[in-house]
Order: C-alpha cells, then sequence, then structure tokens
C-alpha cells in the first residue's frame, strides 16, 4: 500500500510570498500522483496530475514535482494570494485504476 | 456535465438505522470509488468498482456495502448505522483505460450518527 505523509500539517504565509508544501511516498513504483485542493465544507478539487513517465506539471501559478527515486512531491505556489487558502491534498496510487492513497493534507493562510 | 453528483448532503441518523448512500457520474467513467473522511485521518477507501457489476474492499469496508448498479451509478449503504460511522463520505470516479486518469471527486454526505 502506498503510505502518503505530507508535512506541514499547517502553514501560514503574507500575500505575495511563494510556497512550497511537501509530499512524500513510500512505494516507488508509484502510478499517479495528484494533488487537490479542499475548501472548508467542500469537495476535493483536482489541482494537478503528475504520471510516473513525467518529472513535472504545471498549470498557472501552480506547479508540481515528482521525484519517484526519493519518493516525493512537491507543489509550489507562486505568489500567494487569501484566494488560496484551503487545505491542500497530495494522492498516489500504484497502478492504472486503482483508488488513491491520501496524505492528511496542508492547511494553508494566505494572510492579506 | 454535472460531474459526480451525491445525495443526500447531509443526513442524520439514529445508531441501528440503515441508509443507502446514493453516486452518480456522467463522464462514462468505468471506476468508481467510495472513501470517507475524518478529522485527522485523512480520506480513507471504504470499496471501489473496476468496471460494471465488479466490486472490491477498500481499507475499512466493516459496516457498509455497496452496489454498482450500473456504469453510471455506485451506491453504499449502511445496513445498521454506527456511532463510528459519523463522517463525511466521498464518491469519486475515473477513467482507467485513458492516458491521464484524474479522479474526479463528488461534493460529500456529511452523516452523523447519534
Amino acid at each position: 500500500k502506498q503510505e502518503v505523509t505530507q508535512i506541514p500539517a499547517a502553514l501560514s504565509v503574507p500575500e505575495g510570498e511563494n510556497l512550497v508544501l511537501n509530499c512524500s511516498f513510500t512505494d516507488s513504483a508509484i502510478y499517479n500522483l495528484q494533488w487537490f485542493r479542499q475548501d472548508p465544507g467542500k469537495g476535493l478539487t483536482s489541482l494537478l496530475l503528475i504520471q510516473s513517465s513525467q518529472r513535472e506539471q504545471t498549470s498557472g501559478r501552480l506547479n508540481a514535482s515528482l521525484d519517484k527515486s526519493s519518493g516525493r512531491s512537491t507543489l509550489y505556489i507562486a505568489a500567494s494570494q487569501p484566494g488560496d487558502s484551503a487545505t491542500y491534498l497530495c494522492a498516489g496510487n500504484s497502478n492504472s485504476g486503482y483508488a488513491l492513497n491520501f496524505g492528511k493534507g496542508t492547511s494553508l493562510l494566505v494572510t492579506p | 456535465n454535472a460531474g459526480v453528483t451525491q445525495t443526500p448532503k447531509f443526513q442524520v441518523l439514529k445508531t441501528g438505522q440503515s441508509m443507502t448512500l446514493q453516486c452518480a457520474q456522467d463522464m462514462n467513467h468505468n471506476s468508481m470509488y467510495w472513501y470517507r473522511q475524518d478529522p485527522g485521518m485523512g480520506l480513507r477507501l471504504i470499496y471501489y468498482s473496476a468496471s460494471e457489476g465488479t466490486t472490491d474492499k477498500g481499507e475499512v469496508p466493516n459496516g457498509y456495502n455497496v452496489s454498482r448498479l450500473n456504469k453510471r451509478e455506485f451506491s453504499l449503504r449502511l445496513e445498521s448505522a454506527a456511532p463510528s460511522q459519523t463522517s463525511v463520505y466521498f464518491c469519486a470516479s475515473s477513467d482507467s483505460r485513458a492516458r491521464i486518469q484524474t479522479q474526479y471527486f463528488g461534493p460529500g454526505t456529511r452523516l452523523l450518527v447519534l
């Protein structure tokens, strides 16, 4: 089973800062690594998915990287905004079509 | 496209009562999943269905049953609810035949068992 860990559990930064959220996983044979955003009381919104053959994916101010050899993924958020405040979840699976194993998330607060 | 829809949004049950959580997707996905989310525990897989007609247990299946009614619908049933089943339940779907297998989530069902 893919064990996923996210550090830190909570993070508070002033608006405009660039920041990095960390995710580590135990099985280097990862198939997909997916980053989600969850707002309080809401469902999960997919941000980025990195396939095992890829090193990174970018969408707007977000960049996610994957290093299978070290068992790590990072989510980079550039020029953070108060609207980025949410919980960010990292999840991976070890084969096609398999369910995701989730980390417990990083709760991000961006202050004006 | 509505994506993944779940009903009900909220439910309060008494211990021992039964209920079915409904999930439907309109993206023609073959794989569907049920997760529960608890504070401090993250999301954990209850059951999944790789294709119509098949279901498999996940990490925390005890106390639940599922039905993959057709390709679109995947229901989760609590036969005799217990307070430990108080949680937020999420349904998700993906296309395991696709090159990019993003999982899409529904808005969740918040369940309180008294």
